[in-house]
């Protein structure tokens, strides 16, 4: 148990479906993570917020929009996505100082998607 | 960040130290080194990380090298629960926010 939960833990849907994937950390950290992990490839990072702004986007397809509405909680909104997006999506957060040294980052078990 | 550099797999007897090397030659002087397991189909975990002394806590051992481009990190006593794929990662402490974990080491405990 790391202080970082996620539901689903699973989720199967449709192209044309909407869905959400919810983050929640206990934790008291002030950014949060979405990262995407594909068979066979390494974890890539998907979106970062830190004390609530979005501050990195990977370059992440628009059918995927996160959300941020406060320090716990972080949603990943799904709308029209294709099978390859299938992959287990994971969120992390962490307590970083403001200019201080970047802190390590606790992850949740996961959502495992599967788009068919 | 410099990039690190792994082997694709080890094996390791249960309750034996598992010895797991990572080359970072690249690495700058403001990079630490970050070690990360993933057990499967869970979300990574957190093991240690250092900048230049070397490191110990409840979980392992960070051996880093006087010139600092390449690291040891020592599970002592291995068990099976210890079978993950391990990830050491090279960031900038005030860098950037992501952690790239490239493909790591597969650690396989066996009885």
């Amino acid at each position: 148990e790391t202080g970082v939960t996620q539901t689903p833990r699973h989720l199967v849907m449709g192209m044309t479906n909407k869905k959400s994937l919810k983050c929640e950390q206990h934790l008291g950290h002030n950014a949060m993570y979405w990262y995407k992990q594909s068979a066979k490839k390494p974890l890539e990072l998907m979106f970062v917020y830190s004390l609530e702004e979005r501050v990195e986007n990977n370059s992440v397809p628009s059918r995927f929009s996160p959300e941020c509405p406060n320090s716990s909680h972080l949603f990943l909104h799904l709308h029209t996505l294709q099978p390859e997006d299938s992959a287990l999506y994971l969120c992390a957060s962490s307590q970083d100082p403001p200019g201080g040294i970047r802190s390590k980052q606790f992850f949740g078990p996961g959502t495992r998607l599967t788009v068919l | 960040d410099a990039k690190t550099t792994q082997p694709p797999s080890m094996d390791c007897a249960e309750g034996r130290a598992a010895n797991l090397p990572c080359n970072h030659s690249t690495i700058s002087g403001n990079e630490y080194v970050y070690w990360y397991r993933q057990i499967h189909s869970q979300g990574p975990q957190y093991i240690i990380h250092g900048l230049k002394n070397n490191e110990t806590n409840e979980m392992a051992s960070l051996i880093i090298t006087e010139d600092r481009k390449s690291s040891t990190l020592i599970l002592p006593h291995a068990t099976l629960r210890d079978t993950a794929v391990y990830y050491c990662i090279v960031r900038d402490g005030t860098g950037a926010n992501n952690l790239f974990f490239g493909t790591g080491t597969r650690l396989t405990v066996i009885p």
